[in-house]
């Protein structure tokens, strides 16, 4: 079993609240990942981390913000909440930092976060 | 066109049957392969990841074809509780950095 966590669980929000959303785990993983699903479609990256203090966007253009201040910690941010950020949204890790070259190198993901934004 | 490919049925197949799922990947630098399932309205559990050699996992045997560019993954003897969406995983050096690409996913619905 993975040792990812992510809180809440589910949210049901106004429009223009900011959010955060949670994410620890405790497997000493360098890398973690947040990914936003759609019903029925495909997992989209919007942000990763090699590393404390280390931030990228990923393939999806978001309006959400990250940080890693420490290693177990990565939440991400709504500044803003609108309708069309009404989603899930995944946190994974994986134990490679900035080599990155590790084999097979899994990613282990969080329960997620089911995001309704009215 | 995709850079991981998968048929998306959904397969459904009787219980104790054998069903074979593949998937086609078009980055030639792709380093390492897996196998997640996904419940409904769940997160992805890695299944197990795919060496060049095959792997088996009990009832779940994947194969790797780097020279095809193709992964499968092998059920045998199908249990109702296997009924998910079976997500091929690939990991590949792309721009600069170490990323992880999604196919949309293979639908099971094993019937009793």
């Amino acid at each position: 079993e993975a040792d990812i966590y992510q809180t809440p669980r589910y949210l049901v929000i106004g429009t223009g609240k900011k959010i955060t959303l949670e994410c620890s785990q405790t497997m000493g993983h360098d890398k973690m990942y947040w990914y936003q699903q759609d019903p029925g479609m495909e997992l989209h990256l919007i942000h990763y981390s090699y590393g404390v203090n280390s931030t990228e966007k990923g393939d999806l253009s978001s309006e959400s913000t990250v940080s890693r201040i420490r290693t177990e910690h990565f939440p991400l941010t709504l500044e803003s909440a609108r309708p069309s950020h009404t989603s899930q949204y995944l946190c994974a890790s994986s134990e490679a930092g900035w080599a990155g070259s590790r084999d097979p190198d899994e990613q282990y993901f969080g329960p997620g976060t089911r995001l309704t934004v009215t | 066109r995709k850079e991981v490919e998968q048929d998306p049925g959904p397969f459904n197949v009787p219980e104790g049957a054998t069903v074979a799922f593949n998937c086609t990947y078009s980055n030639s630098a792709s380093q390492s392969f897996f196998w997640y399932r996904q419940d409904c309205r769940k997160e992805p559990k890695l299944l197990m990841s795919v060496y060049s050699s095959g792997n088996e996992d009990g009832r779940f045997t994947a194969q790797l074809n780097r020279a095809s560019q193709y992964i499968s993954l092998l059920i045998r003897d199908s249990k109702l509780s296997d009924s998910a969406t079976y997500l091929c995983v690939v990991k590949a050096f792309v721009a600069g950095t170490y990323k992880y690409i999604f196919g949309t996913g293979t639908r099971l619905k094993v019937l009793a």
